[in-house]
């Protein structure tokens, strides 16, 4: 059963537009979620993570993600997208322990002037 | 990338050799990890390592081996490689499963011919 799915394997915005990457998850326990952005060529860079403290994430760049249980959902979020942003993005859920992290199938974003 | 070092970053062999892939840290991280990157998989778990010789498999481990001998340094084995495990390799390390923050290496190209 698939855990994490990320909604879109790509997004195509606008510079200066809004981007929304969106992520829904499953989980028998009261999740920690992240979500790392890969540039091309590099490793993975945490974004932001989700540990049960507010719901409203922030993180780097600008990023945040707004965890949702009745939803079921961890979308992330910016207000206005960069031509630096163009990347992968990974959601990522812990599934039954702390060593078993599963990561969905990724999210390219375009970034067009 | 840094205090994580992969290597080799690039390697081409054929079916039947062995390869060794090789992850050295220098931040004295307990949890080590290593993760193959598929397109339309996102990163999956191989083999993990919480300690010197203490080693647990991952999601994908058949067809790898992984020995860890000192803090900073965590082999992956292929002991006879296949052109299905053509992949990018990734290491991360990790201080601690409570914050379970995943820093990355820069990734090491095998390709299987």
């Amino acid at each position: 059963a698939q855990s994490v799915t990320q909604l879109d394997s790509h997004v195509s915005v606008s510079e200066g537009t809004p981007v929304l990457l969106r992520c829904n998850y499953s989980s028998s326990y009261s999740p920690s979620l992240f979500w790392y952005v890969q540039h091309p060529n590099k490793g993975l860079q945490l974004l932001l993570k989700y540990t049960s403290a507010a719901t409203l994430v922030k993180g780097i760049n600008g990023f945040e993600a707004e965890f949702k249980k009745s939803e079921t959902s961890f979308h992330l979020t910016k207000p206005s997208a960069h031509m630096s942003d163009a990347a992968e993005y990974f959601c990522v859920v812990i599934l039954y322990n702390n060593n078993d992290m599963r990561f969905g199938a990724g999210t390219r974003l375009t970034v067009k002037p | 990338d840094a205090g994580i070092t992969q290597s080799p970053r690039h390697k081409v062999t054929e079916t039947g050799t062995p390869v060794t892939l090789r992850c050295h840290q220098t931040e004295n991280h307990r949890y080590m990890y290593w993760y193959r990157q598929d397109p339309g998989h996102g990163l999956r778990l191989i083999h993990y390592s919480y300690g010197v010789k203490d080693t647990d498999k991952g999601e994908v481990s058949d067809g790898y081996s992984v020995s860890r001998s000192k803090t900073e340094d965590f082999l992956l084995t292929l002991e006879s490689a296949t052109s299905s495990q053509t992949s990018v390799y990734f290491c991360a390390i990790s201080d601690s499963t409570g914050a379970n923050v995943l820093t990355f290496g820069a990734g090491s190209r095998l390709t299987v011919l």
